[in-house]
This record gives C-alpha cells, sequence and structure tokens, in this order.
C-alpha cells in the first residue's frame, strides 16, 4: 500500500525566511501523481501542484518551488521569502496512476505559521 | 465562480438525529468523493461515485450514505450521529484523466450535541 510522510508536523518561521516543507513517499507503483495542497483556516483544500512519476523536473511558480526526486521518493516544497499569507496546513498527496479515479492518499500534514 | 459549493458551511445536529449534507458542482465532472477531516488530521476518504457507480470504502461505518440523484450533485447521510462523527465534511470532484487534481469544496463543518 501507499504511504506519504510528512516528518514535520509544525513548523514556524519569521517573515521573508525561506522554509522547506518535506515530503516522502512509499510506493510500488511505477505510474503515480503526487500533489501538494494548502488548506487554509477557512478549511478548503487548495491545489498547489502536480506532479507524475514520469517528471522529475522541478518547478518554480512564483515564490513557491517544488523539488521532486525519485532516487529518495521525495517531493519536497519550498517557500521563499515566506509571508503571513502563507500560514496554513499543507498535505502532500499520493494518486496511484492507473485509473482515471480512486483516492488520494494524504500525509500527515505540517502546519506551517510566519509570524510577521 | 465557484465550483464546488457545499451546504450547509455549518451545521449542528443532536446525537442520534439524522443529517444530509449537500455538494454540487459546476464543474460537470464524473468523478465525486467525500471525506471526513477530524481535527488536527488528513482527510480521510468516505467514499465516491464514479458516474452512478457507488464505491465505499472498507472501513467506512455504515452509518454514513451517500446518495448522487445526478452529475452536478452529491448528498452525504448522516442516520444516526455519534459525538465522533464531529468532523469537517469536504466534498470534492475530479475529472476522468488520472493527471487531474481533486477540486475540494470548502467544506461543512459538523457539530453534534
Amino acid at each position: 500500500a501507499q504511504k506519504v510522510t510528512q516528518a514535520q508536523t509544525e513548523i514556524s518561521v519569521v517573515e521573508k525566511e525561506d522554509v522547506t516543507l518535506d515530503c516522502v513517499y512509499e510506493t510500488r507503483d511505477t505510474t503515480y501523481y503526487l500533489f501538494w495542497y494548502k488548506q487554509p483556516p477557512s478549511g478548503e483544500l487548495v491545489f498547489l501542484i502536480r506532479r507524475n512519476s514520469f517528471d522529475e523536473q522541478n518547478e518554480i511558480s512564483g515564490r513557491y518551488s517544488w523539488n521532486f526526486q525519485k532516487s529518495t521518493s521525495s517531493f519536497n516544497f519550498t517557500i521563499t521569502a515566506s509571508q503571513v499569507v502563507d500560514s496554513a496546513v499543507y498535505f502532500c498527496a499520493y494518486f496511484a496512476g492507473g485509473t482515471s479515479y480512486g483516492k488520494l492518499t494524504f500525509g500527515q500534514g505540517t502546519i506551517l505559521t510566519v509570524h510577521p | 465562480d465557484a465550483m464546488v459549493i457545499q451546504n450547509p458551511r455549518y451545521q449542528v445536529t443532536q446525537f442520534g438525529k439524522p443529517v444530509t449534507l449537500s455538494c454540487s458542482q459546476t464543474l460537470n465532472h464524473n468523478v465525486m468523493y467525500w471525506y471526513q477531516q477530524k481535527s488536527s488530521q488528513a482527510p480521510k476518504l468516505l467514499f465516491h461515485y464514479y458516474d452512478k457507480d457507488f464505491n465505499n470504502e472498507a472501513d467506512t461505518p455504515d452509518n454514513f450514505q451517500s446518495r448522487r440523484p445526478n452529475t452536478s450533485f452529491c448528498f452525504l447521510d448522516i442516520r444516526s450521529p455519534g459525538l465522533g462523527d464531529a468532523a469537517m465534511y469536504l466534498c470534492a470532484t475530479k475529472g476522468t484523466n488520472p493527471n487531474n487534481e481533486q477540486f475540494f469544496g470548502p467544506g461543512t463543518r459538523l457539530t453534534v450535541l
């Protein structure tokens, strides 16, 4: 069975610091998809990024960047120059390929608090 | 602009009193999901529909039922809510491309008195 581990339960930083959220997964699938979602205090899960298992290219989107390494089964998320609005719970999630539906396996989540 | 809508956003019910949560979508997605998220935990899938095909997770209690009368709407029925069912309930939808992400609604926070 697949498993997603976010070892950091809580992270606290001061505004403008860079912060990296770790995500490690376990799977025997050859085709799969990895996601990051943000959950602000309002509760809605907001999609941030998707990566499929054949695409190890890193991605940058504004202050956000993602590092996917199959060799270490990791999909880490970095926020550069953090802001108070980045405070939220962040979930890494796994989706098995080969089916068009099926469930997301979530990590435990990392609570990020950015202080002014 | 809202794509996945959940009503109500907050629901209070009494112990044992049936309650229904609703979800609607404007995305015309084939797949709709219901997740339960308890405080400080990750969302946990209860069940999902692929069109009208219902797929129940093995560990979802019988107390939880779902209906999908058409593509746009999906309901979560809790027949006899217990105190342990207090949680955020999240609805999500997904297109049939495996590459698609799931789109989540804002959730309904259920309180059981």
